[in-house]
């Protein structure tokens, strides 16, 4: 099974700024890596697949990168709705299909 | 838009059973598979359960393996998962969740969920 770490476990930023998130796989997951939101009390809504693509109706602001074990999502600048817990996910070896265990974006 | 909405859960005792239901509108259900995942309280997200747009080829988590069942009713537009041998640890909101693709590629991108249904595992 592969683990999937996210780091920081938390994250304190203003609005306006750009925030990084991290997400390391313990072997290659190729570009098979998602990002999801989720808001307190809500379910996931997918952000990025393929490790860079968008999802339909997200933000510009929104961007992934990476490949292999290592890979990021940025938020460009962040605006009030954007403050959650992101979570990524690999697809490349199921099942199982893992998560991290999430970034908390809070307002600073 | 796609829409997904979860029933069955509730509060249960050890060792019970319960079965979720996910009734799914407004995509072709029989193109897609299907997908449960679920969060513990305060916790992360979990995979459960996959099941292939025709239902003949399915995938657990070893966790749930043996215990958790998953179908479907094309007939009907709606993803089942029947749970037994309850454990206190399965305590969760179990989401429904849509493939991305019909194709292997795509099935375990996840681009619609549901808002999930509780599941209580409590003496």
């Amino acid at each position: 099974e592969i683990v999937m770490t996210q780091s920081p476990a938390t994250l304190s930023v203003s609005p306006g700024e750009r925030v990084t998130f991290s997400c390391r796989a313990s072997q290659s997951v190729n570009s098979n890596l998602a990002w999801y939101q989720q808001k307190r009390g809500q379910a996931p809504r997918l952000l990025i697949y393929g490790a860079s693509t968008r999802a339909t109706g997200i933000p510009a602001r929104f961007s992934g990168s990476g490949s292999g074990t290592e890979f990021t999502l940025t938020i460009s600048s962040l605006q009030s709705e954007d403050f959650a817990v992101y979570y990524c996910q690999q697809y490349d070896d199921w099942p199982p299909s893992t998560f991290g265990q999430g970034t908390k974006l809070e307002i600073k | 838009q796609v829409q997904l909405v979860e029933s069955g859960g509730g509060v249960v005792q050890p060792g019970g059973s319960l079965r979720l239901s996910c009734a799914a509108s407004r995509f072709t259900f029989s193109s897609y598979g299907m997908h449960w995942v679920r969060q513990g309280p305060g916790k992360g997200l979990e995979w459960v359960a996959f099941i292939r747009f025709d239902g003949s080829d399915k995938h657990y988590a070893d966790s749930v393996k043996g215990r958790f069942t998953i179908s479907r009713d094309n007939s009907k537009n709606t993803l089942y998962l029947q749970i037994n041998s309850l454990r206190l640890e399965d305590t969760a909101v179990y989401y429904c969740a849509k493939s991305y693709s019909g194709y292997s590629s795509g099935w375990y991108i996840f681009d619609y969920w549901g808002q999930g249904t509780l599941v209580t595992v409590s003496s």
